[in-house]
């Protein structure tokens, strides 16, 4: 069975730049959710669209964006991207008719 | 506000032995959704079980148990007879239930360790 997809798997990046991370939910999934886990800690909800619309917003910094596309893909945008952003990025997505998340396998994001 | 409490850090033990990992939940919710999920090594979140407010009946998959109690809001989990590849790190979850999108919030994990 498809599951969810994330790109890059690992991406390295220096202080200050920008990342681009991406997600492609399970098929007629409309919800993506975006979480940020930090070495040790529990993941940290971000933001979630529903419908391609924001749907619940979490801890996430002003300097990153988020959006979900027509195909329901959606892109974490981060800039000026600090040492305390490197965590492990996870997406998952979820249907009206399965209330439970499907979680990709991550981003794993170090910034130096 | 949810919140959910895993007050057990760090569990090992050796395996076949049974072990319960403790979950309490806070919310103003009527209808929710608890969640276990584990992460092993590898990295993933994989589910293990999902089960709704207003249904309090305990299941079993397995080596598997899960007790769900309103009245105390808690949510634990058993594994009988462990074993080494149930070494990973569980979280407990729970999410409101009227909204689509509505964030799974998840606990702080317990580190389950099966010795051999």
């Amino acid at each position: 069975a498809a599951g969810v997809i994330q790109s890059p798997r690992h991406l390295i990046k220096e202080k200050r730049e920008t990342a681009t991370l991406k997600c492609y939910p399970i098929p007629r999934h409309d919800t993506v959710y975006w979480y940020q886990q930090g070495p040790g800690q529990d993941p940290q909800f971000l933001i979630s669209f529903y419908e391609k619309m924001q749907s619940d917003k979490g801890s996430i910094p002003d300097r990153f964006s988020a959006q979900q596309f027509s195909d329901y893909h959606s892109e974490l945008n981060m800039s000026s991207l600090e040492l305390g952003d490197s965590a492990l990025y996870f997406c998952a997505s979820s249907s009206r008719t399965h209330l439970k998340l499907f979680f990709g396998s991550g981003t794993q994001l170090s910034v130096l | 506000a949810q919140k959910v409490t895993q007050a057990q850090t760090e569990i090992s033990v050796v395996e076949k032995e049974d072990v319960t990992l403790d979950c309490v939940y806070e919310t103003r919710d009527t209808t929710y959704y608890l969640f276990w999920y584990k992460q092993p090594p590898s990295g993933e979140l994989v589910f293990l079980i999902r089960r709704n407010s207003f249904d309090e009946q305990n299941e079993i998959s397995g080596r598997y148990s899960w007790n769900f109690q309103k009245s105390t809001s808690s949510f634990n989990f058993t594994i009988t007879a462990s074993q080494v590849v149930d070494s990973a790190v569980y979280f407990c979850a729970l999410r409101r239930g009227e909204t689509s999108g509505s964030r799974l919030t998840f606990g702080e994990g317990t580190q389950l360790t099966v010795n051999p």
